[in-house]
């Protein structure tokens, strides 16, 4: 299994649209969460950190369910410009060494259409 | 204020060659992780630097072998390369500390090995 699952896509919405992407993670050690996007061919580009109690920050909402170990990401009034993949992170940080190390999922790719 | 930076952009090798990539953390940065992506992945962890020392490491064997210089900067040594090592290798830096360790990447390396 996987340590971060998360739905290949692609989701196609029009624009204006809600949309959510979720994401599981295996190792219940993991810590801290986070949602990147990624244009093609480009770097990961930090969306969101993830808090216990979620956050929202303008039209995206993060939450986080620790029991069922799952990250979810809802885009509401979708952009074009929100076409791109993103991805799910977990952050471990195995009490031995002292630092961390981030896992990716997969990632989802969306396009939102005109 | 510089983001992170990476050298070469892009790079072309033969098969059994050996490869440098290099790093320069945002400022205020101390800690430099090192990411493998294939096309169509999620980023892979490679391993992590911080105080010059090799911190964490992911699943790639002991030709990808790294250092972090006084002033953090970091270098991404690969020996006798394999056509599967073609990727976009991806640097990326953060402060550690408890709590969040959210990480800024560059804008990667293109390996391509023939």
């Amino acid at each position: 299994r996987k340590e971060v699952e998360q739905d290949p896509g692609p989701f196609n919405v029009p624009e204006g649209a809600t949309v959510a992407f979720n994401c599981t993670y295996s190792n219940s050690a993991s810590q801290s969460f986070f949602w990147y996007r990624q244009d093609c061919r480009k770097e990961p580009k930090l969306l969101m950190s993830v808090y216990s109690s979620g956050n929202e920050d303008g039209r995206f909402t993060a939450q986080l369910n620790r029991a069922s170990q799952y990250i979810s990401l809802l885009i509401r009034d979708s952009k074009l410009s929100d076409s791109a993949t993103h991805l799910c992170v977990v952050n471990l940080r195995p009490m031995t060494s002292g630092t961390y190390k981030y896992i990716f999922g997969t990632g989802t790719r969306l396009k939102v259409l005109a | 204020d510089a983001g992170v930076t990476q050298s070469p952009t892009h790079l072309i090798k033969t098969r059994g060659q050996q490869v440098t990539l290099r790093c320069s953390p945002k400022s205020g940065h101390d800690t430099v992780s090192w990411y493998q992506q294939a096309l169509g992945q999620g980023p892979q962890f490679i391993f992590q630097y911080y105080e010059e020392e090799e911190r964490q490491r992911g699943n790639f064997p002991d030709r990808f072998s790294g250092h972090q210089f006084p002033n953090y900067s970091s270098e991404l040594n690969v020996n006798a390369l394999l056509l599967g090592d073609s990727a976009l290798y991806l640097c990326a830096s953060s402060f550690l500390r408890e709590g969040f360790n959210e990480q800024f990447f560059g804008p990667g390396t293109r390996l391509t090995v023939l």
